[in-house]
């Protein structure tokens, strides 16, 4: 598809699984976001890539977070030792050029941590 | 009717009415500003942006206005629908290059 693709859309772990959130940016776009998004929240930014450069990481809220890019398309969003409150939307977008330019997001990924 | 966009404020609106909508942002050096509909279970999208050295943008039916004194933004919707039902946010972009996103305003449009 033409737009930012996610997955899974929905995913349920028990509280200390790991888990992975898969994002595949619109093709040519150099910047991708991580933003957490809890119920009835505004986007939270958690990091920012520059092809495969993860400039700000500034958002992570543990180091159980983790992320990566490492051919500058691509990322994962990796959840280490997962937790109640680590429950939220996770949105993933991309911009052709950076933080300046319009971001096209994704329709998120859900993680329910029981 | 207006509203600021804190803590998911409800805005709730005419069919055919104007729409004011209203945000606080947090970063006197942020030079962009974007506002975003989010429509329930899809992720956020565009609708209208600003640069700092402008006062006022408008859109289709969409106008955004800027005032860098007080540090606050505000989207006009005109002839408000039932499709403009959503959440609406403003962003800013940060002086490192990322977006920073405000809590949002729900809109709801009564037919």
């Amino acid at each position: 598809g033409a737009g930012v693709s996610q997955s899974p859309r929905y995913k349920v772990a028990k509280r200390g699984q790991d888990v992975a959130l898969r994002c595949d940016p619109i093709s040519g776009h150099v910047s991708l976001f991580w933003y957490q998004q809890a119920l009835g929240q505004g986007p939270e930014f958690l990091t920012y890539f520059q092809n495969e450069a993860q400039l700000d990481k500034s958002g992570l809220p543990s180091d159980r977070f983790f992320a990566e890019r490492p051919e500058g398309s691509v990322s994962t969003l990796k959840i280490q030792r997962t937790q109640q409150e680590d429950s939220a939307v996770y949105l993933c977008a991309s911009s052709f050029q950076g933080g300046t330019g319009e971001l096209f997001f994704g329709e998120g990924s859900r993680l329910t941590v029981l | 009717g207006e509203s600021v966009g804190l803590h998911l404020p409800t805005l709730s609106v005419q069919e055919g009415d104007n729409s004011i909508i209203n945000c606080a942002y947090s970063n006197s050096a942020s030079d962009y500003f974007i506002w975003y509909k989010q429509e329930s279970g899809k992720g956020p999208q565009f609708i209208i942006d600003i640069r700092s050295n402008m006062d006022k943008r408008q859109g289709q039916r969409v106008t955004v206005l800027l005032n860098k004194t007080v540090k606050h933004l505000s989207l006009q919707i005109a002839a408000t629908q039932p499709g403009d039902s959503a959440v609406y946010f403003c962003a800013e972009n940060m002086s490192n290059n990322d977006m920073r996103f405000g809590a949002g305003t729900r809109l709801t449009v009564k037919p």
